[in-house]
């Protein structure tokens, strides 16, 4: 039961552009998201986060969007760059009480390729 | 900047032998998780440590898998004896809470079993 969802094995943009990476998620008790970007052969680098209580949370050029009602939430990316290119995680985590209680549930991974 | 620290980076080894891992998390980081990756996925917690207690456990293989934390800050992950499937990316992630908070991840150790 794949309770965190990145439908989209691979992303691939120019220079410049917007880069959408999408995720949904299914558990109602998630209320805290997270974005990781990963390199390979290194752990998970921590971008960006928001709070269920939010829909929107900005970072220089990282926007993560929130939509509980349809349990999906996106990392846009603008302007896109070479640097960019890596493996995106999002993750979840669910509210207060029970032993699930600050566990992260990873998605499967979305490889952007940012070309020049 | 404050990193979490995780040695070896690379282990091989035999099946049925022992391994262990190392993580030091960052300083004043009281909560700390071992996660397991196998390449095309996300990583999947093994174990969460509150000082130096074990928060969640249900997800790590306890006839093969130990894990510690006895002073409340580093922390050893140790399997025995080791198998083909356990071949994966090892990582290591501490946070200032449990919850609300993000986790900040070691570089990983990458455990190859033969």
């Amino acid at each position: 039961d794949q309770q965190v969802k990145q439908n989209s094995p691979s992303l691939s943009v120019q220079e410049g552009r917007i880069s959408i990476l999408n995720c949904d998620y299914t558990n109602s008790m998630f209320d805290y998201f997270l974005w990781y970007k990963k390199y390979p052969a290194e752990g998970p680098t921590f971008l960006i986060s928001i709070s269920s209580i939010k829909d929107k949370n900005e970072d220089g050029r990282f926007t993560v969007f929130l939509n509980k009602s349809a349990k999906h939430l996106s990392l846009h990316i603008v302007p896109s760059q070479p640097g960019d290119s890596a493996v995106y995680f999002c993750a979840a985590s669910p509210n207060a009480g029970g032993t699930s209680y600050g566990k992260l549930t990873f998605g499967q991974g979305t490889i952007l390729t940012v070309h020049p | 900047e404050a990193e979490v620290a995780q040695s070896p980076r690379y282990k091989i080894t035999e099946k049925s032998q022992a391994v262990a891992f190392w993580c030091d998390p960052i300083s004043g980081h009281a909560t700390l998780y071992w996660y397991r990756q196998i390449l095309g996925q996300g990583p999947e917690l093994l174990v969460q440590f509150q000082d130096e207690s074990v928060v969640d456990d249900s997800q790590l293989p306890k006839d093969r898998f130990s894990a510690e934390r006895l002073k409340g800050v580093d922390s050893t992950l140790k399997i025995q004896p080791a198998e083909l499937g356990d071949s994966a990316m090892y990582l290591c992630a501490s946070s200032l809470g449990l919850a609300g908070k993000a986790q900040y991840f070691g570089p990983g150790t990458r455990l190859t079993v033969l």
